[in-house]
């Protein structure tokens, strides 16, 4: 199994549409919560981080951290086409600890 | 702009015949990552270094070495590129070691015929 689990998609939305992608993960030490975008042909770009449990909200993003379920999630408000990229989650127990990335969910916003 | 940049973004070599590619930053960050990606597959770490300090991570292959001359240049060489190589491969640099953020570079398409 691996130690973070992410649905590679594709998933294509209409625009304005409220997007939600997923991550699952089994190592109960981890304790920082990534979201990074990675356009095409382009490396990876953090968009925000969790601390522990909670949601932090940043724009039209919202990152949400459920330890119990060991799930996390990222909410796009008004997706538009823009959004169209490849979203990776990453996690690490501190952090002095490497990341550990999902295998990254492709979404594309269609106008 | 301060960035991380790889060159070259493309890169074909043979089977088994040594190649490197090249990261340089002008954020002046004292860690550098290398990470390789596969198509459709999570970036895997293969070693960092923090200033001059190489910490490898311990199922990188022997295949796999890498420099860093100074703070703003880092190498990465593989000795006998096998097809099993052929990979996005993407340097990262943070400001600290406990840094949460990492700012990636755009990354070096390795094809091996």
């Amino acid at each position: 199994q691996k130690e973070v689990e992410q649905d590679p998609g594709p998933l294509s939305v209409p625009e304005g549409a409220i997007v939600s992608l997923n991550c699952t993960y089994s190592n109960s030490a981890f304790q920082y919560f990534m979201w990074y975008r990675q356009y095409s042909r382009k490396g990876p770009e953090l968009l925000m981080y969790t601390y522990s449990s909670g949601n932090k909200e940043d724009g039209r993003f919202t990152a949400q951290v459920d330890k119990s379920s060991k799930y996390i999630s990222l909410f796009i408000r008004d997706s538009q086409p823009s959004d169209s990229a490849t979203y990776l989650c990453a996690m690490s127990a501190s952090g002095y600890n490497k990341l550990i990335f999902g295998a990254g969910t492709r979404l594309a916003v269609h106008p | 702009d301060a960035m991380v940049i790889q060159n070259p973004r493309y890169q074909v070599t043979q089977f088994g015949k040594p190649v490197t590619l090249s990261c340089s930053q002008t954020l002046n960050h004292n860690v550098m990552y290398w990470y390789q990606q596969k198509s459709s597959q999570a970036p895997k770490l293969l070693f960092h270094y923090y200033d001059k300090d190489f910490n490898n991570e311990a199922d990188t292959p022997d295949n796999f070495q890498s420099r860093r001359p100074n703070t703003s240049f880092c190498f990465l060489d593989i000795r006998s590129p096998g097809l099993g190589d052929a990979a996005m491969y993407l340097c990262a640099t943070s400001r600290e070691a406990s840094a949460i953020e990492q700012y990636f570079g755009p990354g070096t398409r390795l094809t091996v015929t």
